[in-house]
């Protein structure tokens, strides 16, 4: 089976940084992802993750270590509007684009 | 990155009719779509893999003569909740994407049953 394990709330402050973690048990991985999902909007795609080590996009980050069965996401600068829950998803080989979610993590930033 | 639009964005109907939802992907074709259902404050489950030209694929537990797929082009796949029921509110999401490992989702329908 398939399972994602992430923090359910973090609270931080504007200007801070703040790492998501996500570990998973999967059998057929091949990729992780991120999505950020605002109150009553869609998921909206963040990062992605197929090989170890780190991808940057912007003040967004994405770390995989694949022996680990780990990743996570690096938030820097935060801002206001960067409240949302956060997701990590595991991509399953060979199943063209099927994504198996995480929990999510709501995350609260504070003036 | 790429776009994908459902229609519509929110329907209420009466229990015991159908509702049909469209998944499109504008700037993109898409032999596959995925169908999501998400409840207040939780997280997204896969409902089932809509296949263009073939049967839709369903994760264990969902009924597929209640959630009829249809696909029957590479940028259109729809979901027909049929005979719903209160129980089936919810938010219903669709996702594409031009490579298997990159997914874009629809902006959801919000579907409630009276």
């Amino acid at each position: 089976g398939q399972s994602l394990e992430q923090p359910s709330e973090v609270t931080a402050v504007e200007g801070a940084i703040v790492q998501i973690n996500c570990t998973y048990q999967t059998s057929g991985f091949y990729g992780l992802s991120w999505y950020q999902q605002h109150d009553g909007g869609a998921p909206t795609f963040l990062s992605y993750n197929a090989l170890d080590g780190l991808e940057e996009t912007g003040r967004f980050s994405s770390f995989l270590s694949r022996s680990d069965s780990y990743g996570y996401l690096l938030l820097q600068e935060l801002q206001m509007k960067d409240s949302a829950s956060y997701f990590c998803a595991v991509g399953v080989y060979n199943q063209g684009g099927k994504l198996i979610f995480g929990q999510g993590t709501e995350l609260s930033v504070k003036p | 990155g790429a776009v994908v639009s459902q229609h519509p964005s929110w329907v209420i109907c009466k229990s015991g009719t159908s509702v049909k939802i469209e998944c499109r992907s504008l700037d993109f074709q898409a032999t596959t779509m995925f169908w999501y259902r998400q409840f207040p404050k939780q997280s997204l489950m896969l409902m089932a893999t809509s296949n263009e030209g073939s049967k839709a694929t369903y994760e264990q537990g969902v009924e597929k003569d209640k959630f009829l797929i249809n696909h029957a082009s590479l940028t259109l796949s729809t979901l027909t909740v049929t005979s719903a029921h209160p129980e089936d509110s919810s938010f219903y999401i669709c996702s594409a994407g031009p490579t298997s490992y990159e997914q874009y989702f629809g902006p959801g329908t919000r579907l409630t049953v009276t």
